[in-house]
């Protein structure tokens, strides 16, 4: 079964300042596709950033970044220029694709990393 | 387009009683997920549904849990004789196929059972 670790409870970074959050997960699987989440004080779910598995190069956002290590299946996101609208629980979560194509619909999160950016 | 709505926000249920919380989909979206937050946790997956069919229900628990999603309204998550156990946030998210694009997520409904 796959699992998805997010080591860091807890984070805070100065604004304007970089912040870099770790999240490694387990699976056997070859094809799938890794997000990170962010969900402020109002619950909101809101999708930061993708990537595939088979591709190489890290995805970007704006100011938000990934650096994905297929081998060492880590993925971590990068927050530069951190403003203090960026102050949320982000979550990690994994994908796993469906064998009939497109996904297999189950999203799976990582505890959650709660990210605070001081003034 | 309003985005995934979720109603009620805040529901607050005795030991016992019925729990239904509603979610309706974006416009032109007919792939319902439902998810469970616990305090201090990440979503947990629980239900896949598309219009009245269950794709894939093993993140349910067996008993007291069920879900629908008819061909007409909004998809509903139903807990029966709710216990303590089952307060926690759940979301509901919706996709327009079986897309790997991530899901838009509601604002979720807070679920306080006393």
């Amino acid at each position: 079964a796959q699992t998805v670790t997010q080591s860091q409870p807890e984070m805070s970074v100065q604004e304007a300042e970089t912040v870099t959050l770790s999240c490694t997960y387990d699976t056997s699987e070859n094809n799938y596709y890794l997000f990170w989440y962010k969900q402020p004080p109002s619950r909101q779910m809101i999708l930061v950033i993708r990537q595939e598995a088979y591709k190489q190069q890290n995805a970007t956002e704006n100011r938000f970044s990934v650096n994905f290590q297929k081998a060492a299946k880590s993925f971590s996101l990068k927050i530069s220029d951190s403003q203090l609208g960026d102050t949320a629980m982000y979550f990690c979560a994994f994908m796993k694709p469906s064998y009939y194509g497109g996904s297999q619909g189950n999203l799976i999160f990582g505890k959650g990393t709660k990210l605070s950016v001081k003034p | 387009n309003a985005g995934v709505m979720q109603n009620p926000r805040h529901l607050v249920r005795r030991r016992g009683q019925e729990a239904r919380l509603r979610c309706s989909p974006m416009k032109g979206h007919s792939h319902v997920y439902w998810y469970r937050q616990l305090p201090e946790e990440g979503l947990k997956f629980m239900v896949y549904l598309q219009k009245e069919n269950i794709i894939d229900e093993s993140g349910m628990p067996k008993e007291r849990f069920s879900a629908e999603f008819p061909k007409e309204g909004p998809s509903i998550l139903r807990i029966q004789q709710v216990v303590r156990g089952d307060s926690a946030a759940y979301f509901c998210a919706s996709s327009r196929d079986r897309e790997v694009y991530g899901y838009t997520f509601g604002s979720g409904t807070r679920l306080t059972v006393v």
